[in-house]
């Protein structure tokens, strides 16, 4: 079972940013959260991703709760393109296997 | 540069038929997935490669499904008896090495429809 809980969908207005909750409470000291995006059609692809400190990538920011119970992913500027389902993963270090869940799809409207 | 690529993108079997999917990882990448993803779901591991060493098929969800990567670099997933309950896409991975530091790159998928 996924060890990550999403809303199931999203809306946001276009040029505004778009929050995406997770929440992991059950997380471990050893694995990292990661997000990837699966537009239609395509396979997923990689966000971004955190152990315990905030990152920001030309993409979007991870902002990681002290307590890492739970995170959020930031797209600042959203845009059309941006539509998509989004999932937020939690991976043991060193370890291969992602366990996803069923993610939020969040649609940008014009 | 190129990414994974699959083929077909698209494939109807008539139930009971046997199907082989490609996948053709990013040059270079040591590991290798497979996973299947339902309607409405997300994607759900089926098994695991590095190099040409099939370290993890935990997820393959019968003895119909079998893959193989005999060079360590082209991977070929196959169904046989294919049942409708098969129905669904498949969608091929590959990373640097097997383990949390590397992102795993997706392909596009290939989507199976059993009659």
């Amino acid at each position: 079972d996924a060890k990550t809980t999403q809303p199931p969908s999203m809306d946001c207005a276009e040029g505004r940013a778009a929050n995406l909750p997770c929440n992991h409470s059950t997380i471990s000291g050893n694995e990292y959260v990661y997000w990837y995006r699966q537009i239609h059609s395509q396979g997923p692809q990689y966000i971004i991703h955190g152990l315990k400190n905030n990152e920001t990538n030309e993409m979007a920011s991870l902002i990681i709760t002290e307590d890492r119970k739970s995170s959020t992913l930031i797209l600042p500027h959203a845009t059309l393109r941006d539509t998509a389902v989004y999932y937020c993963i939690v991976v043991t270090s060193g370890t291969y296997k992602y366990i996803f869940g069923t993610g939020t799809r969040l649609k940008v409207l014009a | 540069g190129a990414g994974v690529s699959q083929s077909p993108r698209y494939k109807v079997a008539k139930r009971g038929q046997d199907v082989a999917l490609r996948c053709d990882p990013i040059s270079g990448h040591v590991s290798l997935f497979w996973y299947q993803q339902a309607l409405g779901q997300g994607p759900e591991f089926l098994t695991y490669f590095q190099n040409e060493a099939q370290l993890d098929k935990s997820g393959l969800p019968s003895d119909r499904f079998f893959a193989e990567r005999p060079e360590g670099s082209v991977s070929t997933l196959k169904i046989q008896r294919t049942q409708q309950e098969d129905s669904a896409v498949y969608l091929c991975a590959s990373s640097l090495q097997g383990s949390s530091y590397n992102e795993q790159f997706f392909g596009p998928g290939t989507r199976l429809t059993v009659l």
